[in-house]
């Protein structure tokens, strides 16, 4: 069965500080995909990045950067100058690829609350 | 394209009373996610289909809750009779396949008093 773990409850830093959210994941597949999602206080949830299983070469995407470790099954999300905007609950989730009983089933770790206070 | 877009944005309705939530997917996506979330348990899968095919409900909470997908870009989510504990933000997501993310709706606010 998989599984998305995320220790941190909740965060709380002061603008411009770095911050590093945490993902941790278990899978029996081989193949599988990995995402962040945010939730900003209106409530929607917005794609933020995808990484596949095969692809451990860690992005950078302006303020955000992501480092993905199969050794160590974590996926974790860190912003850097934090600003007040990125106050918001941040979901790690987890699909398998495989032809498992899962079949392509999208399975959410329980959120990171953040809080940039200015 | 529009994204997915679900109806209503909010809803009030009395204790046994029948709930239908709906859920229009984005054009040309193969796969339908239902969530609910709430703050004791986060973002829980109630349902997840594929080409219309109901693969994993076991996230279901019981017999009042039941989803349909009559067509490949609509689905309903129906509660009867709802229950002040059915009280949650329900989601919908699409995606064009497993290895895809998905898009999400703006959600339901449900609230059965």
């Amino acid at each position: 069965a998989q599984k998305v773990t995320q220790a941190q409850t909740e965060i709380s830093v002061v603008e411009k500080e770095d911050v590093t959210l945490d993902c941790v994941y278990e899978t029996r597949d081989t193949t599988y995909y990995l995402f962040w999602y945010k939730q900003p206080p209106s409530g929607e949830l917005v794609f933020l990045i995808r990484r596949n299983s095969f692809d451990e070469q860690n992005e950078i995407s302006g303020r955000y950067s992501w480092n993905f470790q199969k050794s160590t099954s974590s996926f974790n999300f860190t912003i850097t100058a934090s600003q007040v905007v990125d106050s918001a609950v941040y979901f790690c989730a987890l699909s398998e690829r495989g032809g498992g009983t899962s079949y392509g089933k999208l399975t959410f770790g329980q959120g990171t609350i953040l809080t940039v206070h200015p | 394209d529009a994204g997915v877009i679900q109806s209503p944005r909010h809803e009030v309705t009395e204790m046994g009373q029948e709930v239908t939530l709906r859920c229009k997917l984005i054009s040309g996506h193969n796969s339908l996610f239902w969530y609910r979330q709430t703050m004791m348990r986060g973002l829980e899968l109630l349902i997840y289909f594929n080409n219309n095919v109901p693969i994993d409900d076991s996230g279901m909470p019981e017999d009042r809750f039941s989803a349909k997908m009559p067509n490949a870009s609509f689905s309903t989510l129906k509660i009867q009779p709802s229950e002040p504990r059915d009280s949650a933000v329900y989601f919908c997501a699409s995606r064009l396949d497993r290895g895809v993310e998905a898009f999400f709706g703006q959600g339901t606010r449900l609230t059965v008093v």
